[in-house]
């Protein structure tokens, strides 16, 4: 399809494991942003790649989570070591340049559950 | 004080109502504003998106900035059921980096 696809869409997994996360952005697009998305919560900013530059890692938990992007295109988030707290919903989204008046566009997210 | 504040609700309004859905926020440089619709167990969808003050209509949906109140609006017309979503603000400065959201109003339409 031409949106942003996201995989898995459920993952259960036991505490102290490590998981991977993907994402598929919109082709061509060069901004590409993991959120996460608790209960009742809002969206929780986590990393902002945008083409070749550095990704702004400014939200990140901890350094149980790191991502990186290949190629300009498909992107892995990974968590280390998860937690219970790590259960939550993990949304990717991308933008055609991250310049401010390009909105994003958001795949269906990965429900991540520790138990 | 969070960037953007936004009424969780639940909202639960009959069909055909008028429903409106508000933010607030605190950072001035905010220019870019944004309405999603997220059905449950799906991602955010973009409805309405906005630059400076004043209302911007599609269809049924009205969206508001007032940029002096840091205030901006989501207005829907004859809401039907199938609008029974959370909706969720966002906006953004400059440069480059991250969109704000609020935390997303629920609502119910009733048939």
């Amino acid at each position: 399809g031409a949106g942003v696809s996201q995989s898995p869409s459920n993952k259960v997994t036991e505490k102290g494991k490590d998981v991977e996360l993907r994402c598929d952005p919109i082709s061509g697009h060069t901004a590409l942003y993991w959120y996460r998305q608790s209960l009742g919560q809002g969206l929780e900013f986590l990393i902002y790649f945008q083409g070749n530059s550095a990704p702004d890692k400014s939200g990140l938990p901890s350094d149980r989570f790191s991502a990186e992007r290949t190629g300009g295109s498909v992107s892995t988030l990974t968590i280390q070591r998860t937690q219970q707290e790590d259960s939550a919903v993990y949304l990717c989204a991308s933008s055609a340049t991250g310049q401010v008046n390009q909105p994003q566009h958001f795949g269906d997210g990965t429900r991540l559950s520790i138990l | 004080q969070k960037e953007v504040e936004q009424d969780p609700g639940p909202l639960s309004v009959p069909e055909g109502a008028i429903v409106s859905l508000n933010c607030t926020y605190s950072n001035s440089a905010f220019q870019y504003f944004m309405w999603y619709r997220q059905y449950s167990r799906k991602g955010p969808e973009l409805l309405m998106y906005t630059y400076s003050s004043g209302n911007k209509e599609d269809g049924r949906f009205t969206a508001q900035v007032d940029k002096s109140s840091k205030y901006i609006s989501l207005f829907i017309r004859d809401s039907q059921p199938s609008d029974s979503a959370t909706y969720l603000c966002a906006m953004r400065a400059p440069g480059p980096g991250q969109f704000y959201f609020g935390t997303g109003t629920s609502l119910t339409v009733i048939p």
